[in-house]
């Protein structure tokens, strides 16, 4: 069965970076795209960005350019998204999700469990 | 891009049926048939009930339906169970190239 399996939780001071995992099996990885979704406490969700597993082409939410890097391992069917120079507005649960089709459109059939990182100083 | 706008919440009593709103512009919801659906229960992974305006995956409930007029799109939920009871977004394209989610509705079960 498709499962997305991500790292565990994370703290962080302000200014340092986060490395989230995203590990994916019983489907061909590099099929599909993965998309990374997160969501503060109480509020809703917010895209980040797109990667394709096929290519490693990306596509970013324009707020997050320049401070988020999402990359993959096709070897070991691991997604990844660096966020760096973090604030606390960063604080909340990032989620990876297999996305279908050739692109960004958020057509994401699977999603993993979430990573709560919180940034506290 | 602004998010998508939703109404904050919606109710309805079990059997009844609910439409929930998502409000765009020509820019996302009218220009491009890629509005999805997503469930979410409290602690819990979003979940996708519709993709494609109207498309429901396989295992997704046919008293999920989805809609589109002009730049809205509506997701109905028909006999309305306990199990609904969730927040609901929506997420559409747009001439970015990139998507994003709207405001997001909690649905109540009375």
């Amino acid at each position: 069965q498709v499962q997305l399996v991500q790292s565990g939780a994370e703290v962080k001071k302000p200014g340092a970076s986060v490395k989230v995992s995203c590990k994916a099996s019983g489907y061909t990885f590099t099929s599909y795209g993965i998309s990374w979704v997160r969501q503060a406490p109480g509020q809703g969700l917010e895209w980040m960005g797109w990667i394709s597993a096929y290519n490693g082409n990306t596509n970013y939410a324009q707020k997050l350019q320049g401070r988020v890097t999402m990359t993959t391992d096709t070897s070991t069917s691991t997604a990844y998204m660096e966020l760096r120079s973090l604030r606390s507005d960063d604080t909340a649960v990032y989620y990876c999700a297999r996305e279908f089709g050739i692109a960004a459109r958020l057509r994401t059939d699977y999603w993993g469990q979430g990573t709560l990182v919180t940034v506290s100083s | 891009q602004s998010a998508l706008t939703q109404p904050a919440s919606v109710s309805g009593s079990p059997g009844q049926s609910i439409t929930i709103s998502c409000t765009g512009t020509s820019s996302d919801v009218g220009g491009y048939n890629y509005v999805s659906w997503y469930q979410q229960h409290p602690g819990k992974a979003p979940k996708l009930m519709i993709y494609d305006v109207s498309n429901r995956p396989s295992g997704v409930s046919n008293r999920f339906s989805g809609s589109k007029s002009g730049n809205t799109a509506s997701l109905t939920i028909s006999g309305l169970q306990a199990e609904d009871e969730a927040d609901y977004y929506c997420s559409s394209y747009t001439s970015s190239s990139t998507p994003h989610f709207g405001t997001g509705t909690k649905v109540t079960v009375l």
